[in-house]
């Protein structure tokens, strides 16, 4: 079983662009988790997507945003980007079997510089 | 507010030694407890899953206990080895709480000597 992707693995951006990352589970996962992760700030969570519905929200400006479609692929985006964004971005993915602690993984990230 | 704590933030052995690392947490109200390794630049892998009605876990050359009670749970890795030098991650899930928002310690970096 493919485990989860995010694309693109690398992005350059400049200060007041926006961007897009993606991400698609692992097959049959319906539960998305964003996360930022940066050297001061350790892994910080974003915001998680289940059944296309946003369950719960990190303490991240409204800069940040995303959505989940019909398939369980999550995308982010960030506007009008900041040089505190630059951070390694990951996605998680999970069975989300309510009632039951459900086993989170991970893929392998997208590198956000912004100049 | 939960907080996770991961004592030390970097440890060096020779390879071969066994050895433990640390975790705590604040709130004992949790759904599970997971351990991740992170190797540089890399994304996380899950390395064992404890849920809150269990007391440890095995893989292989790894065990994990959780003591909820105590707010704590530790990584014991086997006769190390210089593959398994990376970063280590705990993080909880907290009853009540979305089961997708794991809350991270800051990490053991873990160096084994050959």
């Amino acid at each position: 079983k493919a485990g989860v992707t995010q694309t693109p693995r690398y992005l350059i951006k400049t200060r007041g662009q926006q961007v897009t990352l993606s991400c698609s589970p692992i097959s049959g996962h319906r539960s998305v988790s964003w996360y930022q992760q940066t050297p001061g700030q350790g892994l910080q969570f974003l915001f998680e997507y289940f059944s296309e519905t946003q369950r719960n929200k990190g303490n991240f400006p409204g800069r940040f945003s995303g959505r989940q479609f019909s398939n369980s692929r999550s995308e982010m985006n960030v506007s009008t980007l900041e040089l505190g964004d630059s951070a390694l971005y990951l996605c998680a993915s999970s069975l989300a079997d309510f009632g039951s602690g459900d086993e989170q993984y991970f893929g392998p990230g997208t590198r956000l510089t912004v100049t | 507010k939960q907080e996770v704590t991961q004592i030390p933030a970097a440890l060096s052995v020779p390879e071969g030694e066994n050895l433990v690392l640390n975790c705590s947490f604040t709130d004992s109200a949790i759904y599970n407890l997971q351990w991740f390794r992170q190797d540089p630049g890399k994304g996380l892998t899950s390395l064992l899953l404890i849920q809150s009605s269990q007391r440890e876990q095995t893989s292989g050359r790894l065990n994990a206990s959780l003591d909820k009670s105590s707010g704590r749970s530790t990584l014991y890795i086997a006769a190390s080895q210089p593959g398994d030098s990376a970063t280590y991650l705990c993080a909880v899930t907290n009853y009540g709480g979305s089961q997708g928002n794991l809350i991270f310690g800051k990490g053991t970096k873990l160096s084994v000597k050959p």
